[in-house]
């Protein structure tokens, strides 16, 4: 079975520039969440989804970051511009059925982002 | 709010020895509770669940038991393999959260053969 897909694993671009993340979910699952992990700040919740619809972007650092979910079987999360300080890796992780609290998140390998 | 504490790391051990990595909880109502693992360039794979007091979750020689009276949830194995080597979370999740995960901040665990 294919697992949660992101792309690319690995992002190296300048200051400044557009930086788009992709994920595609385990077919079937309708929530969906993107997190950063750091050193300093370890693994924090960016945004999820529920049945294509955000539910909570509390985390979201500031509004350089957005995200979107068109459909079931994809999300972008997006920064614009980039700076230095957005170096990380940004994981994607879906679940089901509906987000409930006793089913897990399955995880991406994750993008290594780094802002030059 | 909600929240997950863990023990700090790294912690380092010989092989075949115990291993012990503790968990606490604060959270307003019955979570479910999460161990997961994250080996070096990987994301994290679920390890094993427990979903209501006094549950025992366990996988691959891991067991960790959902204490609601000290609100804890301690990772346990008899004897931990080099390949046992990398990063634990310890997490929870409450019915009205939609599925989201609290994490704590993650133990690093090195075996030496």
């Amino acid at each position: 079975d294919a697992g949660v897909i992101q792309s690319p694993r690995h992002e190296v671009t300048e200051m400044g520039q557009e930086v788009t993340l992709r994920c595609k979910p385990i077919s079937g699952h309708n929530s969906l969440f993107w997190y950063r992990q750091t050193m300093m700040r370890g693994l924090e919740l960016l945004i999820y989804f529920n049945n294509n619809v955000p539910i909570d972007d509390s985390g979201m650092p500031e509004d350089r970051f957005s995200a979107k979910m068109p459909n079931a079987s994809f999300s972008t999360l997006k920064i614009q511009p980039s700076e230095p300080r957005d170096s990380a890796v940004y994981f994607c992780a879906s679940s089901t059925p509906g987000g409930l609290s006793n089913q897990p998140q399955h995880f991406g390998d994750g993008t290594r982002l780094s802002i030059l | 709010g909600d929240s997950v504490t863990q023990m700090e790391g790294p912690v380092t051990l010989s092989e075949e020895a115990f291993l012990t990595i503790n968990c606490t909880y604060t959270a307003t109502g019955y979570p479910s509770l999460f161990w997961y693992v994250q080996y070096p360039g990987e994301g994290l794979q679920l390890l094993l669940k427990a979903t209501k007091a006094d549950d025992k979750g366990s996988n691959k020689g891991f067991e960790a038991t959902y204490r609601k009276e000290t609100t804890s949830f301690h990772l346990e194995k008899g004897s931990v393999q080099v390949s046992d080597s990398a990063v634990y979370f310890c997490a929870l999740s409450e019915g009205n959260q939609g599925g989201k995960l609290i994490f704590g901040q993650g133990t690093e665990l090195s075996v030496k053969p």
